[in-house]
């Protein structure tokens, strides 16, 4: 069973960018999908994009186009998110998950909080 | 693109059953998945493909999809199943949005 950790809370000015992990540890990880979500403070789910480590494929959403980037190091079965020219509208906590057959997230990590002010 | 639409919330008494539903143009022709998240916790999936309930899920919950509305039905209800609850697609026609999640829906045990 995968099991997702990811790295600590942050804080950021705006206009910086900020990169949060996420480490699998448990099954293989290149087969795995890795999606990222996040959730500001009292509102709903968003999906934000995605990679498949074996076909180094990557999926955006139109909301974050150009400003993420998801990245997958296979040698440490870890994967990262980066998001750029943050805003404080940006403040949220973002976790990664891995989507199974059905394309569900079966399995999320712990959530990380991304709090961005000056 | 495409909307997932969830009643903001819902009120069942213990016992009773709980119906949350999530609209869309045609959902009856995909698969719709359905998370629970508790305060201050990730979101779990309690079902995946309409009606498939992962390991470890009570059998209270189950699902259906049809038409234009998917229902997460729970059985039973107990305190502890007092959460938001939410739906997800996956949408293979979209480039750009591929996962989309309704609104959710908050869970109120009376």
């Amino acid at each position: 069973q995968v099991q997702l950790v990811q790295s600590g809370a942050e804080v950021k000015k705006p206009g910086s960018s900020v990169k949060v992990a996420c480490k699998a540890s448990g099954g293989t990880f290149r087969t795995h999908t890795i999606n990222w979500v996040r959730q500001a403070p009292g509102q709903g789910l968003e999906w934000m994009g995605r990679i498949i480590p074996f076909f180094d494929t990557t999926n955006y959403a139109q909301n974050f186009q150009g400003r993420v980037i998801i990245t997958a190091d296979e040698s440490t079965s870890t994967a990262y998110m980066e998001l750029s020219s943050l805003r404080s509208d940006d403040t949220a906590v973002y976790y990664c998950a891995i989507e199974n057959g059905a394309n569900a997230f079966d399995t999320w990590g712990q959530g990380t909080m991304v709090t961005v002010s000056s | 693109s495409y909307v997932l639409a969830q009643p903001p919330s819902v009120s069942v008494a213990p016992g009773k059953t709980a119906r949350i539903t999530c609209g869309g143009t045609n959902i009856g022709s995909t698969g719709v998945h359905w998370y629970q998240q508790k305060p201050g916790q990730a979101p779990v999936l309690v079902i995946y493909f309409d009606t498939v309930r992962p390991s470890g899920i009570p059998e209270r919950f189950s699902g259906s999809n049809s038409g234009s509305t998917a229902t997460l039905s729970i059985s039973r209800v107990e305190a502890g199943d007092e959460a938001d609850y939410y739906c997800q697609v996956f949408d293979r026609t979209s480039d750009h949005q591929l996962v989309i999640f309704g609104g959710g829906t908050t869970l109120t045990v009376l």
